[in-house]
């Protein structure tokens, strides 16, 4: 199926870890991204091929892949890092791009 | 360094046609490690690949949209396009264009630069 299942929402007291996951059948060929998107701004990719950061982004930002599912840590969660949190992969199959429905972090 | 800047009207009448542009600077369109896209967001909803395409013109759509989008380049004035035809309100959405990198030994790609966007309304 073209679709990625993340979890509506996660919470995270300032200095914990926050984990958010990302499930779908594309996720067993395939790599996956992650992307922060602030209210009123664009997304920013945060993580690509599963565990690489783009240049500049913090290294609090981390990504694992295991079969079927991605993961998204944060390390010493700041307020700052409260956003919308969107995960995607790349069909090998026929090429489309899917996208997760998206995850709102909430530092507590 | 890349940016993209999308274009057009913020406004779009009931079964018209929602045309959209996007100009690249910094960079040639023509670079063949990227891909360019169109990505749209509804007000408070997730974000919705629409389309992508290659320097050359090949395209891929979103299956959901397909019937309704076309997308094309323009590589003399390093811009892409997007034309989305019979729109309704649920067409109502911030428009983002974007690069892709795509690696083509590992089959990934990933939106890695991305346009401030521009807000369509279908209204009347």
């Amino acid at each position: 199926s073209y679709d990625l299942t993340q979890p509506p929402s996660v919470s995270v007291s300032p200095g914990q870890t926050a984990s958010i996951t990302c499930s779908g059948d594309a996720l067993g060929n395939t790599y996956a991204c992650w992307y922060q998107q602030k209210p009123g701004q664009s997304p920013v990719l945060v993580i690509y091929q599963d565990n690489q950061r783009p240049s500049g982004i913090s290294e609090r930002f981390s990504g694992s892949h295991s079969g079927s599912t991605a993961t998204l840590t944060i390390s010493g969660t700041q307020a700052m890092d409260e956003a919308d949190y969107y995960c995607q992969a790349w069909d090998r199959g026929t090429a489309f791009v899917i996208l997760g429905g998206g995850t709102q972090l909430t530092v507590l | 360094q890349v940016q993209l800047q999308e274009s057009g009207p913020g406004l779009v009448k009931p079964s018209e046609t929602l045309s959209l542009t996007c100009t690249v600077s910094g960079g040639s369109i023509s670079t063949g490690t990227y891909y360019w896209s169109w990505i749209r967001q509804p007000p408070g909803k997730r974000l919705e690949w629409i389309a992508y395409i290659y320097y050359t013109g090949s395209t891929s759509y979103n299956p959901s949209l397909n019937s309704r989008v076309t997308i094309s380049v323009d590589t003399s004035k390093n811009q892409f396009s997007l034309k989305l035809n019979s729109v309704t309100a649920a067409d109502t959405a911030v428009y983002y264009c974007a690069r892709i990198y795509y690696d083509n030994s590992r089959y990934w790609g990933a939106f890695d630069i991305w346009g401030q966007g521009t807000m369509v309304t279908v209204s009347s």
